[in-house]
């Protein structure tokens, strides 16, 4: 059973404070990994698509790292601001089309 | 920007009866996705559909469930006995080419109660 993980499970961070989370994911039949950004009562956001191990990818204060052979992505938040409140959800996507999701990570952020 | 639509964006039904949840993927896009979440729990996926096929499917979408492309633009998930526990919020997304690097747009849900 393909499972993917994510840690923390919440956070609560002050303004200002930079912050990372985990996900992991099977290394076998790897084909992408997304992240997500999802607010109460929107539509989830994507972030970034990462395929290759190494990969690093940036968009604004944030940013995301990949590595396959181990299994696992960081996505990292620097500066966090009230505005990035929301889930973030990573999800494997498998060599023959199939997307899992992890449970998300909850991130509070106050002013 | 466009954007994935659903309608409706919320239905409640009786177990039981048949739902037919809607989509308008993005117009030039050609990989479709259905999956829901139930309150409290993940994201799961249910199926991915390509040139008038399924691609693949979950566990979860069984008989009871069927998807299906009638026009250029709409693309359906049916379910056709309801029970309880298909509570959830229904997700369609949609993406460009794939699949690789292509990022998946979500549409705004549908929440189906069943009761």
């Amino acid at each position: 059973i393909l499972n993917v993980e994510q840690s923390p499970q919440s956070l609560h961070v002050q303004e200002g404070d930079s912050t990372n989370f985990t996900c992991g994911f099977p290394s076998s039949n790897f084909y992408a990994l997304h992240w997500y950004r999802w607010e109460t009562a929107k539509s989830p956001e994507a972030l970034f698509v990462m395929t290759l191990n190494g990969d690093e990818k940036k968009k604004g204060r944030i940013s995301a790292t990949l590595n396959t052979k181990e299994g696992y992505s960081y996505l990292y938040i620097k500066g966090s601001q009230p505005e990035d409140s929301a889930t973030y959800l990573c999800a494997f996507e498998t060599s023959y089309d199939k997307v899992i999701f992890g449970p998300g990570t909850s991130l509070s952020v106050i002013p | 920007e466009p954007e994935v639509t659903q309608t409706p964006s919320h239905q409640v039904t009786q177990m039981g009866q048949e739902v037919i949840l809607r989509c308008v993927p993005i117009s030039n896009h050609l990989y479709f996705y259905w999956y829901r979440q139930i309150l409290g729990q993940k994201v799961e996926f249910l199926v991915s559909f390509y040139n008038n096929e399924i691609s693949e499917k979950s566990e979860i979408f069984d008989d009871q469930f069927s998807v299906e492309r009638p026009d250029g633009s709409n693309f359906t998930l049916k379910i056709r006995s309801t029970k309880l526990e298909d509570s959830a919020m229904y997700f369609c997304a949609s993406k460009e080419r794939g699949p690789y690097q292509e990022t998946q747009y979500f549409g705004p849900g549908t929440r189906l109660l069943v009761l």
